[in-house]
């Protein structure tokens, strides 16, 4: 299989504070991931492309120092939203390609984000 | 630029029915093209994709997609509905000469009726 877990699954967090959400692929290697963000009853927005061992690729409008993310293993991204604020909460995935180029992205089951 | 366009935003069948979800898609060069299924508050998981081939493709749960390039569609099928299949349905695309990240679109939420 491909599985791809994303922890914490659901996160309250007081305005200021920062979040960090973990997406791992449990039984392959993605040397890509891809974090998006989606808001309620909307299709997924890409926020970035997570490859392992360089920086992440932002898409326009992305704040890269809001959003940091580190790609540290082939199995391991990480998304940090610092100084969280109320207008982040948002439903977060992320998903990861596996490296042998079959092209399909797996999906991780989603963060919820909610900032008071 | 690559788009993707889901024209129907809800698609309501009864069970046993046969159903059709619409999308079709805009990139240069040729396409992979793909479809998810999302549940409630889940991730997406994947149901089938295009990426060469034969233009009928067969995924999970009985679903199957045609790839039509002149009518630049890809519109999912199923012979027969179940309960079970509502849930909320998005067609991806990418270049694949292009970066890897996917396109989506806005999504098709099927509702089977009993």
């Amino acid at each position: 299989g491909a599985v791809v877990s994303q922890h914490p699954s659901r996160v309250i967090c007081k305005s200021g504070t920062s979040v960090k959400i973990e997406c791992r692929s449990l039984d392959f290697q993605a040397t890509t991931m891809f974090w998006y963000r989606q808001f309620p009853k909307q299709s997924l927005m890409l926020m970035a492309t997570s490859n392992e061992g360089s920086k992440a690729t932002y898409e326009q409008g992305v704040e890269k120092d809001k959003f940091l993310i580190n790609h540290a293993s082939l199995t391991l991204s990480t998304l940090t939203v610092t100084s969280a604020h109320p207008e982040d909460s948002s439903f977060y995935i992320c998903s990861a390609s596996r490296s042998d180029g079959q092209e399909t992205q797996y999906f991780g089951p989603g963060t919820r984000l909610l900032v008071l | 630029a690559q788009s993707v366009a889901q024209p129907e935003d809800q698609v309501n069948v009864a069970e046993g029915n046969p159903l059709t979800v619409k999308c079709t898609y805009s990139v240069s060069g040729n396409p992979y093209l793909f479809w998810y299924v999302q549940y409630p508050n889940r991730g997406l998981q994947f149901l089938l994709k295009y990426i060469t081939g034969d233009n009928l493709v067969k995924g999970s749960y009985g679903f199957e997609a045609e790839f039509n390039k002149s009518q630049t569609s890809f519109h999912l099928k199923k012979p027969s509905a179940l309960v079970s299949d509502s849930a909320l349905y998005f067609c991806a695309v990418r270049d694949y000469t292009g970066r890897r990240a996917l396109t989506f679109g806005s999504g098709t939420r099927l509702q089977v009726q009993p």
